[in-house]
């Protein structure tokens, strides 16, 4: 398996609150990615990363920041969480050119906003 | 817009047989397709990473196959067994590398 940790596995939050969630991982790969995944929606690309400070938007970035200033970290925040982004978030891993080579899902982390 | 789409949704056969998943895509412009499977309350595995300029990719008891001009790839699952119950999605990278991805089959393998 693919070195990758998310942290924390489960979180209960308060609407408003901000949150944070971390990916580590120990590849070294160049690429990583934040996503969600919820009933009837399937897996929804948030935001990803093709470097060190070098980040882009996804499907569904509203509500959401990232950060990476370390090739083994990708942070994401939830600026004031709501209850619409109560969701299993998964943070992947690819390398290649563009990143099309195999992606590897970290454990994932069950966020609940109340 | 690429779409990818998976049939069936679900599926249920007896231990010991054959299968063949389906995954259709609207748009033979892309990179990689790749298969995994997501066993309940879990993370993605994956499964097999096919390359655009390959025909098909073989590990163990799977073979995946891609025909970009039919816009189809197939995973067959050779004797099936019941820890192969769970979903697998297919997902492949367009032109833009962005990962786009099927709803998911369901497989339930019975014993």
């Amino acid at each position: 398996d693919a070195g990758i940790t998310q942290s924390p596995r489960h979180k209960v939050t308060e609407t408003g609150t901000p949150v944070t969630l971390r990916c580590h991982q120990t590849e070294n790969h160049r690429y990583m990615y934040w996503y969600r995944q919820d009933p009837g929606h399937g897996l929804r690309l948030i935001h990803y990363s093709y470097g060190v400070k070098d980040t882009d938007k996804g499907e569904v970035s509203d509500g959401y920041s990232v950060s990476r200033s370390k090739t083994e970290d990708f942070l994401l925040t939830l600026e004031s969480a709501t209850s619409s982004q109560t969701s299993v978030y998964f943070c992947a891993i690819s390398g290649g050119s563009g990143g099309s080579d195999t992606q590897y899902f970290g454990p994932g982390t069950r966020l609940t906003v109340l | 817009k690429q779409e990818v789409t998976q049939i069936p949704a679900a599926l249920s056969v007896p231990e010991g047989e054959n299968l063949v998943l389906n995954c259709s895509f609207t748009d033979s412009a892309i990179y990689n397709l790749q298969w995994f499977r997501q066993d309940p309350g879990k993370g993605l595995t994956s499964l097999l990473l096919i390359q655009s300029s390959q025909r098909e990719q073989t590990s163990g008891r799977l073979n995946a196959s891609l025909d970009k001009s039919s816009g189809r790839s197939t995973l067959y699952i050779a004797a099936s067994q019941p820890g192969d119950s769970a979903t697998y999605l297919c997902a492949l990278w367009d032109s833009n590398y962005q990962l786009i991805w099927g709803a998911g089959t369901k497989l339930i393998i019975k014993p």
